[in-house]
């Protein structure tokens, strides 16, 4: 059962434009979120993340929104650039005691920026 | 520091062989983390290490596979009998992880990849 769910798998933009980035959830004890890319031939590199007890975080162009009652979150990539081609991973941390945490990871969207 | 470093970077093994991957961390970091990532998926949980204490272990870990980090620093996962199965990517990360913090931001190596033939 897939917790964290990525239900496009790719995804196809403008440069320019705003690209949109979609995870939903179903765990109501995820506390925590992160957005992860990915290029061919490397590991997840850390992009942005946000704790549930807010509903947006942005960091330059990148902005993530969280919407806890309908368990989705959002990436949005404004303005997109070609260099933002790559895998996007969304994942989820789950609440509990200890600092014994564990990530929940997404299937990934494949965002391309075309020129 | 040159980030998380995992060696080799590609294995080609035949079916019944035993494999090792190594693992070294950025040095500061407390946390290390095994990941398996098969094609259209996102990464799978392994196991967890704080400092040298292996602090959990996912199902998918069989008794086939054993890690070790036996001096908090660099780690190793080794696979006996390897079957075809196991073929995919093997990612390691670190963090720094604080008492009680929430989920820590990973820095990933760029990954083990098995092919088991």
């Amino acid at each position: 059962d897939q917790q964290v769910k990525q239900n496009s798998p790719s995804l196809s933009v403008q440069e320019g434009r705003i690209s949109i980035l979609n995870c939903d959830y179903t765990n109501s004890m995820f506390d925590y979120f992160l957005w992860y890319k990915k290029y061919p031939a490397e590991g997840p590199t850390f992009l942005i993340s946000i704790s549930s007890i807010k509903d947006k975080n942005e960091d330059g162009r990148f902005t993530v929104f969280l919407n806890k009652s309908a368990k989705h979150l959002s990436l949005h990539i404004v303005p997109s650039q070609p260099g933002d081609s790559a895998v996007y991973f969304c994942a989820a941390s789950p609440g509990g005691a200890g600092n014994n945490r564990k990530l929940i990871w997404g299937l990934g969207t494949s965002l391309a920026v075309n020129p | 520091d040159t980030g998380v470093s995992q060696n080799p970077r590609h294995k080609i093994t035949k079916r019944g062989q035993n494999v090792t991957f190594r693992c070294d961390p950025i040095s500061e970091h407390n946390r290390l983390y095994w990941y398996r990532q098969t094609l259209g998926q996102g990464p799978e949980f392994l196991t967890y290490f704080q400092n040298e204490a292996q602090l959990e272990k996912s199902r998918l870990l069989s008794d086939r596979f054993s890690a070790e980090r036996p001096k908090g620093s660099f780690s190793t996962l080794e696979i006996q009998r390897t079957e075809q199965g196991d073929s995919a990517m093997y990612l390691c990360a670190s963090s720094l992880g604080l008492a009680d913090s929430g989920a820590n931001v990973l820095t990933f190596g760029a990954g083990s990849r098995l092919t088991v033939l």
